[in-house]
């Protein structure tokens, strides 16, 4: 498994107004993913983020709402900008470790942003 | 597309009953099957997986077969403890791609002494 970090744990923000969110890994690995989840609900995928590319992202989502970056194997950033309440919703990141001989599908996850915006 | 299909909740349980969560899924190719759980106040963890038809994932006390004839994958767990009281998400990894995770809506389950 990995070791995953985000920061901060949970913010509160005015309308209009960015944040940025981290997410940093104890090793290396390829895949990063951003999710959602909106206050009682499932998980839903953002967009996931390599290294060295561009990140690609679902459905409803787009890149000058949700600028993500990858500087590197361990490292990830999130940021949800110009926020309105409907952005209020905890964020996790997630990755799926490099591993060899094994199926290498196996996600696992940061322990989430909280963030409210007013 | 794919997608994965969970009974609904709140579950209510007493201690030491038996718990079933259902869930199934709709997938091309062969997907690996996942049980999450979320406890309050906090991100997932993986509680166990299966990769492939007929396997048994398990751990801490919790059991799931993937069932291709039925394309299910219900969680069981013979004796709930107050400490399990949390939400449940079944998913699943697509097939190629970037095998990314497709997510249940999610079951809470409540366990009252």
């Amino acid at each position: 498994s990995a070791v995953i970090s985000q920061k901060p744990s949970r913010d509160i923000c005015q309308r209009g107004t960015s944040l940025t969110i981290q997410c940093q890994v104890d090793s290396q690995v390829t895949m990063m993913f951003w999710y959602r989840q909106q206050p009682g609900q499932s998980l839903t995928l953002i967009a996931t983020a390599n290294q060295g590319s561009e990140a690609t992202y679902e459905s409803g989502f787009v890149i000058d709402k949700f600028p993500i970056s990858r500087p590197n194997l361990t490292f990830s950033t999130l940021t949800v900008s110009n926020m309105s309440p409907e952005d209020s919703s905890i964020y996790l990141c997630s990755v799926r470790p490099s591993t060899r001989g094994l199926r290498a599908d196996t996600q696992y996850f940061g322990p989430g942003t909280r963030l409210t915006v007013l | 597309g794919d997608s994965v299909t969970q009974m609904e909740g709140p579950v209510t349980l007493s201690e030491e009953a038996f718990l079933t969560i259902n869930c199934t899924y709709t997938a091309t190719g062969y997907p690996s099957l996942f049980w999450y759980v979320q406890y309050p106040g906090e991100g997932l963890q993986l509680l166990l997986k299966a990769t492939k038809a007929d396997d048994k994932g398990s751990n801490k006390g919790f059991e799931a077969t993937y069932r291709k004839e039925t394309t299910s994958f219900h969680l069981e767990k013979g004796s709930v403890q107050v400490s399990d009281s949390a939400v449940y998400f079944c998913a699943l990894s697509e097939t190629g791609g970037y095998n990314k995770l497709i997510f249940g809506a999610g079951t809470r389950l409540a366990v009252h002494p």
